[in-house]
């Protein structure tokens, strides 16, 4: 059961858009409806900050949004702003009663 | 408001036993899943295992199966990760979190972490 891949770092300016894409098999990003995105502030527990794909938990801003193609899902920030600095997570379901994680995005802002 | 207390930090050596755990708040404790989540320093989020307090069903990554247990004990809301013998790749920060399901799991609540610290 291999991590989902993400790149390593996406960087970008203040408001400006970008995406964080999150790689996995039809066995699990493929082939569910079942992605969730996470926000890690160092130091910090994680944040859930997306579910099923494009589904926003309350209090998240709207400016976060999910999308999923083939094997490939995706968060994308837009208005990018200072807070948004931050280490991001994809999970899937694996089809297995498990789920994994990415490998994680460092996000900066420049 | 939920939330989930993580026992404190651990400094163990190599072939010791430890068991951490996680405690929650208010009645609905049994009606969630309560899932573990390793991070060694400097490195990502890794899913171990999962479990349902109010009839004790767990699954495990094929990661950790066989590595670590984890238990709950619905009277008191708390779940537990525990090791028979540690070895220093178990030097990490262990969090639990809360998810409403266990397919497709949505880690909505986090406790705080335990660091665990094993030497050689």
């Amino acid at each position: 059961q291999s991590a989902l891949t993400q790149p390593a770092s996406v960087s970008g300016s203040p408001g400006q858009s970008i995406t964080i894409s999150c790689t996995g098999t039809s066995s699990d990003v493929g082939g569910y409806d079942y992605v969730s995105w996470y926000q890690q502030h160092p130091g910090k527990a994680p944040k859930f900050i997306m579910y099923d794909v494009s589904n926003r938990p309350s209090g998240v801003s709207n400016r976060f949004s999910g999308s999923k193609s083939g094997n490939t899902a995706s968060l994308t920030i837009s208005g990018l702003q200072a807070e948004d600095e931050a280490d991001y997570y994809c999970s899937s379901y694996t089809g297995s009663n498990t789920d994994v994680f990415g490998g994680g995005t460092k996000v900066t802002v420049l | 408001e939920v939330q989930l207390v993580q026992s404190g930090e651990e400094v163990k050596k190599a072939g010791e036993s430890l068991k951490i755990s996680c405690e929650g708040s208010g009645n609905t404790f049994t009606n969630y899943w309560i899932g573990w989540v390793r991070q060694m320093p400097g490195k990502g989020l890794e899913w171990m295992g999962i479990i349902y307090p109010g009839d004790s069903e767990t699954r495990y990554s094929p990661s950790f199966q066989g590595q670590v247990t984890i238990s709950a004990d619905k009277s008191s809301r708390t779940a537990y990760l525990q090791w028979s013998s540690l070895k220093a790749s178990d030097t990490a920060m262990y969090y639990c979190a809360r998810s409403p399901g266990r397919v497709g799991t949505r880690f909505e609540y986090w406790g705080q972490g335990t660091l665990v610290t094993v030497s050689s």
